[in-house]
């Protein structure tokens, strides 16, 4: 089974802080993205990498950035957490899209900032 | 930018009745993709179904069917049989030719009544 794994489920963190959401997918999959959900705004687009150390701004990158130093591992970094952060994050997976290849979720990180 | 609305924030049905949730896109391109994704609870994103834009037979998976309607950009998702399982968020998604990133929509919450 393909797995996309998040390090936290559920984190809490101070405003300020630097906070990193770990995400490791084990399909050798080119494709890896950050997403956020919110109730009513469904899922947005944060970030997203084709390859190794190539990155590409989603919908809404302001005040995150990512690092993919290995295929397998993709981290959203949040330089100075905010409260208006507090929200789930999903990391996804897939093959280079061909045809009608679909995207592996991980089971998300609900992060609320204080 | 390809846009995907999901007019129905919430939808119910009584178990082993049949319900449509709605879906229309935006845009411009020919050759595409169309995705529907369940998030029960648990959080875990689960691919229902998918549709490639050039294929005019409509898509199943058991109780799973779409109905899509190219010239109308819709792309409807109908339950049969619905189950308590069935409770959850579902998503419509887009995708467009070459490698780019999933677009999706707000999501309709379906609870199923026993």
């Amino acid at each position: 089974d393909v797995k996309v794994t998040q390090s936290s489920r559920y984190l809490v963190k101070r405003t300020g802080e630097k906070v990193f959401l770990e995400c490791v997918q084990d399909m050798d999959h080119e494709n890896m993205f950050w997403y956020r959900q919110d109730p009513g705004l469904g899922l947005r687009l944060i970030y997203f990498s084709y390859d190794v150390k190539m990155k590409e701004k989603g919908d809404i990158p302001e005040g995150y950035s990512v690092s993919r130093e290995k295929k397998e591992r993709f981290s959203l970094i949040l330089e100075s957490a905010s409260t208006n952060q507090t929200s789930m994050y999903l990391c996804a997976s897939s093959s280079q899209w061909e045809g009608n290849t679909e995207a592996f979720f991980g089971q998300g990180t609900r992060l609320t900032v204080v | 930018a390809q846009t995907v609305t999901q007019s129905q924030p919430e939808m119910s049905v009584q178990e082993a009745e049949t319900v449509t949730l709605s879906c229309t896109y935006d845009t411009s391109e020919s050759d595409y993709y169309l995705f529907w994704y369940k998030q029960p609870p648990s959080r875990q994103m689960i691919l229902v179904i998918r549709q490639e834009a050039y294929k005019q037979q409509n898509a199943t998976e058991n109780r799973f069917s779409v109905n899509f309607q190219k010239a109308a950009k819709s792309f409807s998702l109908k339950i049969s049989d619905s189950q308590l399982g069935d409770a959850a968020m579902y998503f419509c998604a887009y995708r467009g030719r070459g490698n780019t990133p999933l677009v999706f929509g707000k999501g309709t919450r379906l609870s199923v009544i026993a």
